[in-house]
């Protein structure tokens, strides 16, 4: 099965750029996810990496090195709505597709 | 609208009274899961199904069942619920082909067991 860290909480100011990392132990997995989760609200999806690498959507980018066992969620241009949780996610790679998701970092945007 | 819903969106009961709580999608997506969150546990699978009549335990499907019986409909039912089910539960649905495997998440519905 998979295990996956991430910091509990985070605090940026306004305009600034934060990282919010992700570490896992797993026996295999396809790719790594990450969704951001308004209090009260759903998740939703952010991005999604199946190779190493960086991948860009806009001010979010996100990384994963399988080497390493990590990856991180990177915010740019920080606003006060991204004030949410982010949680990073892995696709086990057996027979299904059982989904593992980690405790979620809380970020909190300071003006 | 591309949507999945959950009904009840809130819901008491008492211990050991059956409920199902219903989730629908209009995507056409093959696969669907149930998700259990708890503050500090992040989102827990429960029961997820990659096509109709193909259902398969997540990690916490204790006190749980499932069916899948049609490709838009995936409840949740739990016969004899305790309180330590208590907690936030949420419905999603993705493709089954592609890359990103994105879930589309329902917007969840909070269950009290007393």
């Amino acid at each position: 099965g998979q295990s996956l860290e991430q910091p509990s909480e985070v605090t940026a100011v306004e305009g600034a750029i934060v990282q919010i990392n992700c570490t896992y132990q797993t026996s295999g997995f396809y790719g790594l996810s990450w969704y951001q989760q308004h209090d009260g609200g759903a998740p939703t999806f952010l991005s999604y990496n199946a190779l190493d690498g960086l991948e860009e959507t806009g001010r979010f980018s996100s990384f994963l090195s399988r080497s390493d066992s990590y990856g991180y969620l990177l915010l740019q241009e920080l606003q006060m709505k991204d004030s949410a949780s982010y949680f990073c996610a892995v696709r086990e790679a057996n027979y299904g597709q059982n989904f593992v998701f980690g405790p979620g970092t809380r970020l909190s945007v300071l003006p | 609208e591309a949507q999945v819903t959950q009904n009840p969106r809130y819901l008491i009961t008492v211990t050991g009274k059956k409920l199902t709580v219903t989730c629908s999608q209009n995507m056409n997506h093959e696969y669907m899961s149930w998700y259990r969150q708890d503050p500090g546990l992040g989102l827990r699978q429960i029961y997820y199904s990659m096509n109709v009549e193909v259902t398969d335990k997540g990690d916490v499907p204790e006190g749980y069942k499932v069916s899948r019986k049609e490709k838009r409909n995936f409840p949740l039912i739990l016969e004899s619920p305790s309180p330590n089910q208590t907690s936030l539960y949420f419905c999603a649905s993705s493709i089954t082909s592609g890359s990103s495997y994105e879930q589309y998440f329902g917007p969840g519905t909070r269950l009290t067991v007393t």
